[in-house]
């Protein structure tokens, strides 16, 4: 079945140091997510990626899709104690069943101040 | 205010109770799902519903039922709860996401979670 590897699943960083998750699927995705969830928290969707090659922005916050849709990347510049909490990539399968979501396993950040 | 909830929180049963988790969203979403989230192992999907009275299996149905009889609610039914479905469960839900096939938001709203123990 389809698999959606993230890496790496722990990442202590410094204040202000830049931080970068990455996820690869055994498949070409129709569509990725970015999720972030905070220490007892649920997670709280960040962004969606479709294109080929799609780069998006939030503030701090740089998602790519690659060109083939079967990988994808978060990074974040200058990290802050916000940015604390685990991030999730989860994709849909191409040609898969519509509504069905793979999650990785998620990269859990830690910010030291 | 727009909320996806949660009933109940925590609970902790024994082997082979049946049980039942409540979720209720207030948002006319069309799309809702269950997930489990487990240590080392991210979050599972376990079923989705694109709308009432479809229901769909996710990546681990098994040992769990659900519903859609009206919009709102997505209960998730354990007929008879084992040790390994203690976890976290989380619902959410969306507006016809487009990443489902649907013309809405792809905004996915996830629930405060329930943690389940089974003894």
């Amino acid at each position: 079945g389809q698999q959606v590897m993230q890496i790496p699943q722990y990442q202590h960083v410094q204040e202000g140091e830049d931080f970068t998750t990455y996820c690869n699927s055994s498949t070409t995705l129709s569509n990725i997510q970015w999720y972030k969830q905070r220490p007892g928290g649920h997670p709280v969707f960040l962004i969606q990626l479709v294109k080929s090659g799609e780069v998006k922005k939030q503030k701090r916050l740089t998602f790519q899709f690659g060109e083939a849709k079967k990988n994808s990347s978060l990074h974040i510049t200058a990290t802050q104690t916000t940015d604390v909490g685990t991030y999730f990539c989860a994709g849909m399968n191409y040609g898969g069943s519509q509504g069905n979501l793979i999650f990785g396993k998620g990269t859990k950040l830690s910010v030291k101040p | 205010e727009a909320q996806v909830t949660q009933n109940p929180r925590y609970l902790i049963t024994v082997t082979g109770k049946k049980l039942t988790v409540t979720c209720s969203q207030n948002m006319n979403h069309e799309y809702m799902s269950w997930y489990r989230q487990d240590p080392g192992l991210g979050l599972r999907q376990i079923y989705y519903s694109m709308n009432v009275e479809v229901t769909d299996k996710g990546d681990v149905p098994e040992g769990y039922k659900v519903s859609r009889k009206e919009k709102r609610n997505f209960p998730l039914i354990l007929e008879s709860p084992s040790p390994n479905q203690t976890s976290l469960y989380f619902c959410a839900s969306s507006s016809s996401p487009r990443w489902a096939g649907g013309p809405g938001t792809d905004t996915q709203y996830f629930g405060p979670g329930t943690r389940l123990t089974v003894l």
